[in-house]
């Protein structure tokens, strides 16, 4: 079955620690992105990577790190420095360069600071 | 900046009630456009996306959504919403072709009563 998994589902962490969660995908696709999902405010760009070993800033990516070092793979780091990192996370894929933008979402990943 | 608005925040509907739900971006030129729905605990899905041709696209259980460039608008409507159409729902757009990345509304939550 193709598509993306994304681990773990929900997650709890002390304030001060860094955090990161998995995604990885089977569709073969170049691009991937990281979105945060806030009540009453849509999905907001964190990361995204249109190709393995090269990755952008999206609208909030300042206390977030990512790597892209394979093609199934772009984990996402919510490191101490993000201020209010308690938030619903969608990890997602695309094809890229000439692409027609269509995305396809992981189940998401609940990240609760206590 | 490229930029997508959802005017409804929070609709409610009665069943059988016709819905639509609104959507504006303020890209120039062309762009694509796509509409994705969130069920209660499900991921986000693809639901109806326009790329060029006629207009007025149809999509998956019964919705359809219609592109009107000079409104630079993309509008998402049903005939006739069944309590299992209660979700929230988004619109996106990007640009067709190379390195763009997708930016999505801020969401429209629907609650159909039986």
């Amino acid at each position: 079955d193709g598509g993306i998994t994304q681990s773990p589902k929900y997650l709890f962490r002390k304030e001060g620690q860094n955090v990161t969660l998995s995604c990885e995908q089977n569709l073969n696709h170049d691009a991937m992105y990281w979105y945060r999902q806030d009540p009453g405010q849509g999905l907001r760009l964190i990361y995204y990577s249109q190709i393995v070993n090269d990755f952008q800033k999206g609208d909030i990516a300042e206390g977030y790190s990512v790597s892209r070092e394979k093609k199934e793979s772009f984990p996402l780091t919510v490191t101490s420095a993000q201020k209010n990192p308690t938030a619903f996370y969608l990890c997602a894929s695309g094809i890229s360069g000439g692409g027609t933008g269509e995305l396809f979402f992981g189940e998401g990943s609940r990240l609760t600071v206590l | 900046a490229q930029s997508v608005s959802q005017h409804n925040h929070h609709v409610i509907l009665s069943e059988a009630a016709s819905l639509e739900l609104g959507c504006n971006y303020s890209y120039g030129g062309t762009v694509n456009l796509f509409w994705y729905v969130q069920y209660p605990g499900q991921h986000l899905q693809l639901l109806l996306k326009y790329f060029s041709g006629d207009p007025l696209v149809k999509g998956i259980k019964g919705f359809e959504a219609e592109f009107i460039k000079s409104k630079f608008s993309f509008n998402l409507r049903k005939p006739s919403v069944q309590w299992s159409d209660t979700a929230e729902y988004f619109c996106a757009a990007v640009r067709p072709g190379g390195y763009q990345k997708v930016t999505f509304g801020t969401g429209t939550k629907l609650q159909v009563i039986p």
